[in-house]
């Protein structure tokens, strides 16, 4: 079975310009979280969404940073504009459960903010 | 803010050994997960702990609940190669809620 699938896996771009990260959760599985990991900062949770509704977006950074979920199969990060305090390694991760924990992690996209 | 401690932060070890790592908090947890990472992908879970005292085991891998509630501990028994990489720990405050704090990490390196 297919697991949660990130694309694009590496992203290189210049300061200022939009960025959208794009993940697909396992099917079946009603919660949905975006992660980033730094070096500095560790994993670090940005939004969570169940049903598709999101539940808590108090860890996007501000509000140059947007996630949305429009179905069950696919959720976007957005972030506009882009600034090299970004770079990072963006998870995607997935779950059948509330209040659950994050059980399926995909592979990631590493953005580099020039 | 609340900071979860992982010990240590990396270990070089002989194949055949017992690992041994730690996770330790500020808080009182109620629930513990063990993640293993390795590069370029994703955080796996290895292990999820319920209860204060809990011990569980997955494989070679075997995690425990600390009874004071604020530590947990992975320990893997006879290591081999592929063994190497990341170990997070992750832990949930309060029940029903989908906030977990991740460690530091502790980066396993297996000597052949």
């Amino acid at each position: 079975d297919a697991g949660v699938i990130q694309s694009p896996r590496h992203e290189v771009t210049e300061m200022g310009q939009e960025v959208t990260l794009r993940c697909k959760p396992i099917s079946g599985h009603n919660s949905l979280f975006w992660y980033r990991q730094t070096m500095m900062r560790g994993l670090e949770l940005l939004i969570y969404f169940n049903n598709n509704v999101p539940i808590d977006d108090s860890g996007m950074p501000e509000d140059r940073f947007s996630a949305k979920m429009p179905n069950a199969s696919f959720s976007t990060l957005k972030i506009q504009p882009s600034e090299p305090r970004d770079s990072a390694v963006y998870f995607c991760a997935s779950s059948f459960s509330g209040g659950g924990q994050p059980q399926h992690f995909g592979d990631g996209t590493r953005l580099s903010i020039l | 803010g609340q900071q979860l401690n992982q010990s240590p932060q990396s270990m070089f070890i002989q194949e055949g050994e017992d690992v041994s790592m730690n996770c330790t908090s500020s808080s009182i947890f109620n629930t513990w997960l063990w993640y293993k990472q390795d590069p370029g992908e994703g955080p796996v879970l290895l292990i999820a702990l319920y209860k204060a005292g809990e011990l569980t085991s997955n494989g070679r891998l075997t995690a425990q609940f600390g009874i004071t509630r604020k530590d947990s501990f992975l320990n893997i028994s006879a290591s081999i190669p592929s063994d190497v990489g990341i170990y997070f720990c992750a832990g949930r405050v309060t029940s029903g809620t989908y906030k977990y704090i991740f460690g530091t990490g502790t980066r396993l390196k297996v000597l052949a």
